[in-house]
């Protein structure tokens, strides 16, 4: 069975500090890949997606940045973290070609 | 306009009521669209996806109206555990995915 895995689960960072979110998938090759963003009380904005290895297709002009390093390991970065970047982060997988999205843990990032 | 919306609610109801949940979009290109329900501070879980003849999934049931372009969810003989914020999510191209807001729904003892 596929599993998805995400880490730190939670993370408390000060402005100006660098980041680095990483998810990884089990189970399955070729995955589409996404990164989203929930923030306290709204709904689910998706940041990036990849449809293989070093594709990377950003939604959302800001100071994030999304790598792919291998086919079933996704990155997010930033090299400066702004106050507004508090979130809870959600990496999630679907086959490809597939619309059917499965949710990673997520990690709850609060920039202080 | 918002590509999805959703009625925030709070939905409280008893157990055992029926309850339903509306979630309208703009698109009329929209291809595919689910229902997930998202737990406190966890990560929103696949529910169901809807289909055009509509579907059922024991005491969940999902229905596409593309005329009036909304999609819904039926809960029948509501349990406590269902208890939880049930998010909509329209997709264009496959690659763009909409998320409403979410509808807080509380099962009453």
């Amino acid at each position: 069975s596929q599993t998805i895995h995400q880490w730190p689960a939670t993370l408390v960072q000060p402005v100006g500090s660098p980041l680095s979110l990483e998810c990884t998938v089990e189970g399955t090759s070729n995955p589409n890949l996404y990164w989203y963003r929930q923030a306290a009380g709204r709904g689910l904005q998706l940041l990036f997606y990849s449809v293989g290895i070093g594709q990377i297709s950003s939604e959302v002009p800001q100071n994030l940045s999304a790598s792919r390093p291998q086919d079933r390991q996704f990155i997010l970065s930033s090299k400066k973290l702004l106050l507004s970047d508090s979130g809870f982060y959600l990496c999630a997988w679907s086959v490809r070609g597939g619309y059917e999205q499965y949710f990673g843990p997520g990690t709850r990032l609060t920039v202080t | 306009r918002k590509e999805v919306e959703q009625d925030p609610g709070p939905f409280n109801v008893p157990e055992g009521a029926t309850v339903a949940f509306n979630c309208t979009y703009s698109n009329s290109a929209s291809q595919s669209f689910f229902w997930y329900r998202q737990d406190c501070r966890k990560e929103p879980k696949l529910l169901m996806s809807v289909y055009s003849s509509g579907n059922e999934d024991g005491r969940f049931t999902a229905q596409l109206n593309r005329a009036s372009q909304y999609i819904s969810l039926l809960i029948r003989d509501s349990k406590l555990s269902d208890s939880a914020t049930y998010l909509c999510v329209v997709t264009n191209t496959g690659n763009q995915f909409y998320f409403g807001t979410g509808t807080s729904l509380t099962v009453i003892p």
